[in-house]
Parts: C-alpha cells; sequence; structure tokens
C-alpha cells in the first residue's frame, strides 16, 4: 500500500529537549515536504526537498532542521523546541516532475511545554 | 511573498443546503489543488485545475479556476453529513512547483 509514514503520531515535550519526526514514503518519490497546520493559518511550508542531499527552505524554517540522507526518508529535527513549536505536522511527497497531488502522512502533534 | 486566503473561515450548513467557498491567492498561480480534510486526518487531494477559466464537476462538488489564474472555486450541491471537513486550495505560483502554498482553509459542518 502506497503511504507516507511519521512517527511519533503524538508528542509531549519540554523546551529545549530535542526532538526528531521521522517520515517515510513507499512511493520512490523525489519530492518530499514538511507542514505545519496552526488554526486560522492553513498550512505552512517549513522544509522541502527535491531529492537527495537537496533541501531548502519552505516560509517557515526557523526552528527546524531537515536531512534527505536517502529517498525515502526526510526527518524533521527540533534542535531545541520551543512552545510557540506547539502545531500539527504533516510530511508529504509527490513526484518531482509532476505538478500534480501531494501524498500526506497521518500527521505528528507536538505538544512543547 | 504568496498568500493564498480562503473565505469563509468556517461555516455551517443543513444538510441539502448548498456550500461555497472562495480562494484567492495575491500572485498568477500555474495550476489550483483542492484538498480535503476531515475531522483528525490528513489532507486528501481533490482535483488539479491548469487552464484559466477551467471547471471540474465531481458528482455534487464543481470547482472553478478563474480567469486570471489569482482565484478559484469548490461549490458543493446538497451538502451531505460526508462533507465535513476542512477545505484547502493551493498553488504553486508561475516559478515553479517545489513551494505549493496552501490557502488558509475552509471549515465545513454539516447538521443533519
Amino acid at each position: 500500500e502506497a503511504q507516507v509514514t511519521q512517527n511519533p503520531r503524538y508528542l509531549i515535550t519540554v523546551t529545549g529537549k530535542k526532538l526528531t519526526v521521522t517520515c517515510s514514503q513507499n512511493m520512490n518519490h523525489e519530492y518530499m515536504s514538511w507542514y505545519r497546520q496552526d488554526p486560522g493559518l492553513g498550512l505552512r511550508q517549513i522544509y522541502y526537498s527535491m531529492n537527495v542531499e537537496v533541501t531548502d527552505k519552505g516560509d517557515v524554517p526557523e526552528g527546524y532542521k531537515v536531512s534527505r540522507k536517502e529517498k525515502r526518508n526526510f526527518p524533521l529535527i527540533l534542535e531545541s523546541p520551543s512552545p510557540n513549536q506547539t502545531s500539527l505536522y504533516f510530511c508529504a511527497s509527490r513526484d518531482r516532475d509532476s505538478p500534480r497531488e501531494l501524498f500526506f502522512g497521518e500527521g505528528s502533534r507536538l505538544t512543547v511545554l | 511573498g504568496q498568500q493564498v486566503m480562503q473565505i469563509p473561515q468556517y461555516q455551517h450548513v443543513q444538510e441539502g443546503e448548498d456550500f461555497t467557498t472562495y480562494c484567492n491567492s495575491s500572485t498568477t498561480l500555474s495550476n489550483i489543488q483542492w484538498y480535503k480534510q476531515r475531522p483528525g486526518g490528513h489532507p486528501v487531494f481533490l482535483i488539479q485545475l491548469v487552464k484559466s477559466g477551467e471547471v471540474k464537476k465531481q458528482k455534487r462538488l464543481t470547482f472553478q479556476f478563474g480567469e486570471a489564474k489569482k482565484n478559484s472555486s469548490l461549490h458543493i450541491t446538497a451538502t451531505q453529513t460526508t462533507d465535513v471537513g476542512t477545505y484547502f486550495c493551493a498553488g504553486p505560483p508561475n516559478t515553479g512547483f517545489q513551494k505549493l502554498v496552501f490557502g488558509t482553509g475552509t471549515r465545513l459542518l454539516v447538521s443533519p
């Protein structure tokens, strides 16, 4: 089954404690992206990757890091989480050259105390 | 930067009533996509429109792309409780497909 898998689905952490949200897709997609969803603001892009070892900032990259060492994985790293990073995070992927649909993961709800 | 706004932010209708959400971009879009997110779920692709003035239908849903490629609309005829969710438009600027900018979303609630 074609899917994008995120872990953890839910996480409560404290300010400053580094965490990583993993994302893996099994569709051989070149393009992967991270979004955060906040009430009234829709989905805002954090980082995206056009292919292995190629990453670029989205609209709200501050406080986040990503890496793309393998085609299927695109982890999101919060080196020192802060309360304003409390949000619902989605990973998504698609074919790089096809301006068509994004396939989303189930989402990861993060709370930073 | 590019901004995509949707109105209304929220709408509550009775089952059987029609519903429309409007999407407006600050810049010209190369195409427009629509997604639906059920409560507690993730966004799921509905459709893509590419041509200026294009209209597409999916059963009770009608999607339209504006002539200037800066706005779009989604109309649902005779809503059903299964239509509940948040509807997002999304579009890449003409400069490239990698930055798919999502609208602010319209949350639809349908009462039986």
